[in-house]
């Protein structure tokens, strides 16, 4: 069975503080994939990035970057230089099993202070 | 120009009544998918087709229906609402399917639609 945790429920940061998220994940499947969506008080869901379980390379993209180790089954998401627009609901999830399960990790809510 | 659009943005109804939500996408995009977020946020996927077809049907009242009269669209009808039935309910699309296997790329969604079952 595929499963996601993110065991941060809710994080609180000042501005411009750096920020981890953290997700740690459960498969079976040696084929997945892991994605970051991020849901703002607006309420949309936005795509932030998609990983394929043979690419361990880090991403960075703006002050957003991505820690994927296979080794401790982890995706974590770091916020750099945390803005005011940065919280939201952050929610981590996995897709294993040539895509035919898709399982989201419980989400973060994530309150960035001025 | 919206990407993916869903109506009604907001839907009150009855137990008991039989209710529908529509979903299109103008992305040109081959994949299309229910999700339900429930109050207290969790995410899940109910459905979703590829071309038409259903190709993921997670564990659902049969209540759920999905119809996709083509590959832009993909409507959620609802039997017999249950007050457990309240939630947001979000459509997606991508270009998602190659070869034998579902490929998630980037979805995108759409505004959510707030069903609330009195």
């Amino acid at each position: 069975a595929q499963k996601v945790t993110q065991a941060q429920t809710e994080i609180s940061v000042v501005e411009k503080e750096d920020v981890t998220l953290d997700c740690v994940y459960e498969t079976r499947d040696t084929t997945y994939y892991l994605f970051w969506y991020k849901q703002p008080p607006s309420g949309e869901l936005v795509f932030l990035i998609r990983r394929n379980s043979f690419d361990e390379q880090n991403e960075i993209s703006g002050r957003y970057s991505w820690n994927f180790q296979k080794s401790t089954s982890s995706f974590n998401f770091t916020i750099t230089a945390s803005q005011v627009v940065d919280s939201a609901v952050y929610f981590c999830a996995l897709s294993a099993n040539y895509g035919q399960n898709f399982v989201f990790g419980p989400g973060t809510r994530l309150s960035v202070l001025p | 120009d919206t990407a993916v659009s869903q109506t009604p943005k907001y839907l009150v109804t009855q137990m008991g009544n039989d209710k529908s939500i529509k979903c299109e996408q103008n992305l040109g995009h081959d994949t299309m998918y229910w999700y339900k977020q429930d109050s207290k946020k969790f995410l899940k996927i109910m459905f979703s087709y590829n071309n038409k077809e259903l190709i993921i049907n997670e564990t659902v009242p049969n209540r759920f229906s999905p119809k996709s009269p083509d590959k832009a669209h993909l409507n959620l009808h609802i039997n017999s609402l249950e007050l457990g039935d309240s939630a947001v309910y979000f459509c997606a699309s991508s270009q998602g399917y190659s070869g034998g296997a579902l490929v998630w790329n980037e979805q995108f969604f759409g505004p959510g639609t707030r069903l609330t079952v009195l």
